[in-house]
């Protein structure tokens, strides 16, 4: 069965901590995203990758950062957790036409506190 | 600017009473739009990809269909299970990295 792989479900961090996000992929897809998802908010793109090491800034990329040094990975990174990036976290990944649609993995439940 | 409506916000059935979800989308050429299932605490699951107008895609109780405006996610005499949330999201023709716009989704509570 494909999978998308997300490295933790449920994240508590201390404000100011510098947070990592992992996820892997083993469809060989070329495209990876992260998304969080706020409650009356929907799923908002933060970052994107079509490559290895070639990324692309969402529409809510401020206070993140991401790497992608491997094709089947992607992370993402939280410079300086602050309490509004209190979210659950969506990584996916694609072909690289997206004609197939996207495969999420089962997300991570941040809380900063 | 890309974007996708989805209504009703929330939906309500009794088992076996069907109806339809809507998605409503503006896009810079379609190249595809899609039907996600998410479950409560858990990521969206891929249903259906449509790619052009008139197009039908059918799985177990679910239906989807497109025209050039919207697209309608029938559900034919749903059972409790179906409860979930329903996301559409669209492709334009011009993207990078077959990046994808979501709607905010209809959730479906359906009552036995």
């Amino acid at each position: 069965d494909v999978k998308v792989t997300q490295s933790s479900r449920y994240l508590v961090k201390r404000t100011g901590e510098k947070v990592f996000l992992e996820c892997v992929q083993d469809m060989d897809h070329e495209n990876m995203f992260w998304y969080r998802q706020d409650p009356g908010l929907g799923l908002r793109l933060i970052y994107f990758s079509y490559d290895v090491k070639m990324k692309e800034k969402g529409d809510i990329p401020e206070g993140y950062s991401v790497s992608r040094e491997k094709k089947e990975r992607f992370s993402l990174i939280l410079e300086s957790a602050s309490t509004n990036q209190t979210s659950m976290y969506l990584c996916a990944s694609s072909y690289t036409d997206g004609g197939y649609g996207y495969t999420f993995g089962s997300g991570t439940r941040l809380t900063v506190v | 600017e890309d974007q996708v409506t989805q209504s009703p916000e929330a939906l309500r059935l009794q088992e076996g009473e069907s109806s339809s979800l809507n998605c409503s989308y503006t896009v810079s050429g379609l190249r595809g739009l899609f039907w996600y299932r998410q479950d409560p605490g858990k990521g969206p699951e891929f249903l259906f990809t449509l790619y052009s107008a008139g197009e039908e895609k059918e799985k177990e109780r679910l239906k989807a269909t497109l025209t050039k405006k919207e697209s309608f996610l029938h559900i034919t005499a749903p059972k409790p299970e179906d409860s979930a949330t329903y996301l559409c999201a669209v492709q334009p023709g011009n993207t990078n990295a077959g990046k994808s716009t979501f709607g905010d989704g209809t959730t479906l509570t359906v009552k036995p």
